[in-house]
């Protein structure tokens, strides 16, 4: 267990639906950071936040957006899907608002499969 | 260029060392990882090097670091089918402390 948790483990739905991906970070730790894992694109950073505001932005569609809570957790949020956003969805954490010689510790992964 | 990279497959036989590879993009990145990916499974930290350091030995890993290449490598003594997995690069960006992985490569451990 690495103290990452991702709800829920799997998740079907078909096009056009709003999906809510869920992820407490590590005890301790400020940072959450949502990755997307499909085999043709491998990782891609989607975005950071950090202590509750958002800190960076990498290859987030429009139709997704995520926010960080005051108890850390953070929500990513998925709308109007298509196929090809079936993948598996990795939430990181980390201490501070950057890597540190740990690097980023991983969830599980939410796998969304849309039919 | 700006993407870390690595080469997608690696196979090797049971008992063999296994060699993985990865070009990354700063020269300046403090911190370098190399990550294991079982099926299923999220991405575990395996081992990482700072900057500073040319080889970083931990039980069967060993991991190169040629800093004018911007080359690393993770070699894997005595490899088990355990050790199948994909195994993700990846540097620390010196500017924000921002994490860049590679692709991942798959290495297959054949009996």
């Amino acid at each position: 267990d690495s103290g990452v948790t991702q709800t829920p483990k799997h998740l079907i739905t078909a096009t056009g639906q709003r999906v809510t991906l869920r992820c407490s970070p590590r005890s301790g730790d400020l940072s959450v950071y949502w990755y997307q894992q499909s085999l043709d694109q491998g990782l891609q950073f989607l975005i950071q936040y950090y202590n509750g505001e958002e800190r960076a932005k990498g290859n987030i569609l429009e139709r997704f957006s995520a926010q960080q809570f005051p108890d850390l957790h953070s929500e990513l949020n998925l709308s109007s899907l298509e196929l090809g956003d079936s993948a598996l969805y990795f939430c990181a954490s980390s201490p501070g608002g950057g890597s540190t010689n740990y690097g980023y510790t991983f969830g599980s992964g939410t796998r969304l499969t849309v039919v | 260029g700006e993407d870390v990279e690595q080469s997608l497959f690696l196979s090797v036989r049971e008992g063999d060392s296994s060699v993985i590879n990865c070009t990354y993009t700063d020269s300046s990145s403090t911190y370098l990882y190399w990550y294991k990916q079982e099926p299923g499974a999220g991405l575990q930290l395996l081992t990482y090097i700072f900057s500073n350091m040319d080889m970083k030995q931990d039980q069967r890993l060993t991991v190169l670091l040629n800093k004018k290449d911007k080359h690393l490598s993770l070699r894997i003594a005595d490899t088990q089918t355990g050790d199948s997995a994909i195994y993700f690069c990846a540097e620390s960006l010196l500017l924000n402390n921002d994490m860049r992985f590679g692709a991942g490569t798959r290495l297959t451990v054949k009996p």
